[in-house]
Order: structure tokens, then sequence, then C-alpha cells
């Protein structure tokens, strides 16, 4: 079965901190693997994909992640939080045939302190 | 371009009504996705249509039903609606291959 994990409920870092949210996922054929984040009330926003190629994938606001087959991971990183990065944070997980549903994790929500 | 847009942004609705949300998705686009997504948790999938036929359905019961129409908007419907219909219904377009999926800021439905 297809299944997504975010082990973190809630995360708390310092503004200028470094940070890391995991991801671990469940998928029988070759994954696409997608961070989203939202902020209260809002939609979600796609902050990168991961497809082929390239393991370590850039995405927008300054985040990456890592694609790690091995550990069936996808963790996203950020060097240094700014407040304005408090959200909550999905991970997500569909099939290279495209036009797949996708299964999502619980999220984790980060907060960020002065 | 405009992304995808959905309306309304909130309703409010008593138990047993039924109640239409739409979504316009993305110029282009011909897929459409709806999601389910309960306070505290991650979005679960309901539908999705491409080029206006089903090609995939959640783990949702029959009072949920879905349709698109030939300029790929689409009306997500649900009837006899119970308490815990309540969520944020979020709408999500693509195009084919590995674009991905954008969403909207979706529908805060209520249910009293």
């Amino acid at each position: 079965a297809q299944s997504v994990t975010q082990p973190d409920i809630h995360i708390t870092v310092s503004e200028g901190a470094s940070l890391e949210l995991r991801c671990n996922y469940s998928y029988g054929a070759t994954p696409y693997l997608f961070w989203y984040v939202q902020s209260p009330g809002q939609g979600l926003q796609l902050l990168l994909k991961y497809f082929s190629g390239d393991t370590l994938v850039q995405g927008i606001k300054g985040f990456e992640a890592e694609f790690k087959r091995s550990q069936s991971s996808f963790n996203l990183r950020k060097p240094s939080v700014h407040w304005s990065d408090a959200a909550e944070y999905f991970c997500a997980v569909g099939s290279n045939s495209g036009n797949t549903p996708l299964v999502f994790g619980k999220g984790t929500r980060l907060s960020v302190i002065a | 371009d405009a992304g995808v847009t959905q309306s309304p942004t909130h309703l409010i609705k008593t138990r047993g009504q039924h109640v239409t949300l739409r979504c316009s998705p993305i110029s282009g686009h011909k897929s459409v996705s709806w999601y389910q997504q309960v306070l505290g948790q991650g979005p679960q999938f309901i539908f999705q249509y491409y080029e206006k036929e089903e090609r995939g359905r959640g783990n949702f019961p029959d009072r949920f039903s879905a349709r698109q129409f030939p300029n790929y908007s689409s009306e997500l419907n649900v009837n006899a609606l119970l308490l815990g219909d309540s969520a944020l219904y979020l709408c999500a377009s693509g195009s084919t291959g590995t674009s991905g999926y954008t969403f909207g800021s979706g529908t805060r439905l209520t249910v009293v």
C-alpha cells in the first residue's frame, strides 16, 4: 500500500537556525515525490518535486530536499529559517505514470521563534 | 495566468443538505482532482478527472460525486451532509507528465 510518514507532528526552531523535516514513503512503483507548504486557512503551495535524475532538488524559498532510495526518504531542508516559514508542511508521493492521485503525509507544523 | 480558482471560499450548511463546490483549473490543464482535508490531517484523495472522464476515486461514500465539463472546470457534489464532512476541500489541476499538481485555495465547508 502507498503511504507517506512524517514522523514529526510539530517542530520548533529558532529564526536563523537550520531545518530538516523528515519524510518516509512506501510506494510500489518508481515514486514521484513532492513537498507542499500550507499557511493557515490557505491551499497548498508546491515547494519542490523529484521525478528522476539528481537526487538533491532545489525548490522555492531556499528549500531543498534529498531523495534517498535506500532509505525511502525525501527529507526537506533549509539552512536558515525565517519567521515567515512558519506553516504546515506536507510530503506527498505519486506514481511516475503522471496524472495519478497524490498520497499525503499527515504534515509537520513548523513554528519559528525569535 | 490565473491559478486554480475555487468557489465559494467558505460556506455553512446544515446536516442533510446538499452542497456543490466548483473549480476552474489553470488554462490548458485537462486534469482536475479533488481532495478533502480534515483539520489536522493531510489531504485525502476524493476524485480525479481527466478529459471529462473519471480516472480515479478515493475511499469516499456514494454521497460524493463529481463531474468535469467541456471547458475542464469541475464540480464536486456532496449529498446528505454529515457533520464529519466539515473540511477544507481542495481542487488541484495538472497537465500531462511530470508537472505535478497546482492546488487552489480551497473551499472551507462547515456542516452544523
